[in-house]
């Protein structure tokens, strides 16, 4: 199986600010990476597939970078209402797995 | 309006069963892959099954030989039968709809919440 390793786990930061989340895949799974969003007591949300393309309805303040084993999500220019856990997935093969997720949080 | 509505969960004693439903709208569930997702309580996502269009099944490792992912294309409905439960399927299941070509959850439902308990 694909293990894939989010980092940090939590992240403090202010509006405004940009930040960056990475994701690790145990073996090379192309670009074949979403990444999603979650608010407490909500599904998760699609925000990017296949590494770097913008799910549409997504505000453009988010990208997404990568491929093989190295990926990266930043939002520039944080607002209030991203402050929230983000996931990252790979679908390059079954069991699709997912990271541990990153708390960003307001600092 | 595209929209999944999961049904079925319920506490259910360790080694108990239950089945899950994910009616879906504004979409054909044949046409699309569509996954089950779970969320142990204060615990990050984990992918359990998908059923391709095609019709092949795929299974997390913690799952197999105990679940079973099937559809009901007369109803537009995917399940999750879940058998010989245990406390640690305890969370909230998600069914989710995945486009084919590169997979990705684009939509999901509000989730349907799974404890076992005694």
């Amino acid at each position: 199986d694909i293990q894939m390793t989010q980092s940090p786990s939590s992240l403090s930061a202010s509006v405004g600010d940009r930040v960056t989340i990475t994701c690790r895949a145990s073996q090379s799974i192309s670009s074949y990476l979403n990444w999603y969003q979650q608010k407490p007591g909500k599904a998760p949300k699609l925000l990017i597939y296949v590494a770097s393309s913008l799910q549409r309805g997504v505000p453009s303040r988010f990208s997404g970078s990568g491929s093989g084993t190295d990926f990266t999500l930043t939002i520039s220019g944080l607002q209030p209402e991203d402050f929230a856990s983000y996931f990252c997935q790979q679908s390059y093969s079954t069991p699709y797995t997912f990271g541990q997720g990153t708390k960003l949080e307001i600092k | 309006e595209v929209l999944l509505v999961e049904s079925g969960g319920d506490l259910v004693q360790p080694g108990g069963s239950l089945r899950l439903s994910c009616a879906a709208s504004g979409f054909t569930v044949s046409n699309n892959y569509m996954s089950w997702v779970r969320q142990a309580p204060g615990k990050g996502l984990e992918w359990v099954s998908v059923f391709y269009s095609g019709g092949s099944t795929y299974y997390a490792d913690s799952v197999k030989g105990r679940f079973t992912i099937s559809r009901d294309d007369s109803k537009n409905t995917l399940y999750l039968q879940m058998n010989s439960l245990r406390a640690e399927d305890t969370a909230v299941y998600y069914c989710a709809r995945s486009i084919a070509a590169a997979p990705r959850m684009d939509v999901w439902g509000k989730g349907t919440t799974v404890t076992v308990s005694s």
